[in-house]
Formats: structure tokens, sequence, C-alpha cells
């Protein structure tokens, strides 16, 4: 099993429509949680970062994090194209390693 | 502030030769971190280094090494390249040691083996 899971995708949604994405995790004891968006050919950048449960907003993203149940998503409200891009989820296991999935890629069409 | 540089940004080896890669991160952070990113693997974590020590070390040969300067600057070695060695390399900097803080990654260095 590996340690954070998501969807490959490819994710598609309508310009404007909302984008959920999800991950999971194995290591209970996870204390911090971040989205990085990556563009093709291009380093990832930190969208957001979350480390209580509940929700987290920043403009149009929104993150929620649910340690029970080991589980972090990103909501991206009113897609613009310029979100297509592959949204890497990573989190900081017991030994302070940062662990990222394999990424989903969002493809917003017009 | 300036951010993560990574040098060289391209760079072409043969087998059996070894590179070494550089890395400079954000003013006053002292955490670096290494990364591999490939297709089919996705970004996996080398090692972290922090004050010069380095904290944590993922799951690869002992053929990577790496080092962080007391400038924060850091270098990672690859010795006897393989073809696998291809990929993308990514350095990240922080505050703070990684469990306890935010990553900013640099623009990479691509690495191809022929």
């Amino acid at each position: 099993q590996k340690e954070v899971e998501q969807n490959s995708g490819p994710l598609s949604v309508p310009e404007g429509a909302i984008a959920s994405l999800n991950c999971t995790y194995s290591d209970r004891v996870s204390q911090s949680f971040f989205w990085y968006r990556q563009y093709s050919g291009k380093s990832p950048e930190l969208i957001m970062s979350i480390y209580s449960n509940g929700d987290k907003e920043d403009g149009r993203f929104t993150a929620q994090l649910n340690k029970a149940s080991q589980y972090v998503s990103l909501l991206i409200r009113d897609s613009q194209p310029s979100d297509s891009a592959t949204y890497l989820c990573a989190v900081t296991g017991r030994w302070g390693k940062l662990q990222f999935g394999a990424g989903t890629q969002v493809v917003v069409t017009p | 502030k300036a951010g993560v540089t990574q040098t060289p940004r391209y760079l072409i080896k043969t087998r059996g030769q070894q590179v070494t890669l550089s890395c400079s991160p954000i003013s006053g952070h002292r955490s670096v971190s290494w990364y591999q990113q490939t297709p089919g693997q996705g970004l996996q974590f080398l090692f972290e280094y922090f004050s010069e020590t380095q904290r944590n070390k993922g799951n690869f040969p002992g053929r990577f090494s790496g080092r962080q300067f007391s400038n924060s600057r850091s270098e990672m070695n690859v010795s006897t390249l393989e073809l696998g060695d291809s990929a993308l390399y990514l350095c990240a900097s922080s505050l703070f040691e990684t469990a306890g803080g935010t990553q900013y990654f640099g623009p990479g260095t691509r690495l191809l083996v022929l």
C-alpha cells in the first residue's frame, strides 16, 4: 500500500465548475498536509497547507482534512483553464519525511 | 526574496559517470530536501539536510549522497550513473525541518543519462 494515494485522473472539469480532488494517507500519526500544483515541465508550487481537522479556505481553493478517516481533499471553485495542472497531495509522516502522492491531473475544459 | 535556485538546469551524462547538482535555498531557510521525479515513480524523497546534518534519508542506493554547507547551500552527488537515474531532480527549502515547515521548490535539474 502506498503511503499517500490519489486518483491519477485525468479529472475533466467544465470551466466554472467545482473540481474535487481526494487524497488518502496510511500513517495515522501524520501531522502536516499540503497541496501542490505542478504545471507540465515546471516544479511544484504550494497551494495550501492544513494541519487540523476541518476546512481551510484560500481564495477559490478549500482544503478539507479528516484525520479520523485519514483523508484530505482539495476543492477548486469556479475552475479556470489556468487551473489545468497536476495536483500533488503531500503528507509529513512520523519520521518527518514529506511523502507525495502520484498526483491527479486536472483538465479544465472551456 | 529570491527563490530556490538550482544549477545546472539541464545535464547529459553517460552511464558510469558521476554528477553533482547544486541547490541554493531561499535566504534564511536552513532546511534543504532533495527529490527525484520520474513519470513512473512520481516524486520520491531522497534526503533532507538541516544545519549541515542529514536528518532523513529516502530509499535510494548509496550511490546517491548529499551534503549541506554552513551557508545552507546543498549539493547532491550521484556516482556510477545508471540509465534509470534519468529524472528531474528537485530541491526544496524550508525555514524549519520538514516536519514543521512548508517547502518551496526550485526549478529542478533535468538529468539525462545515455
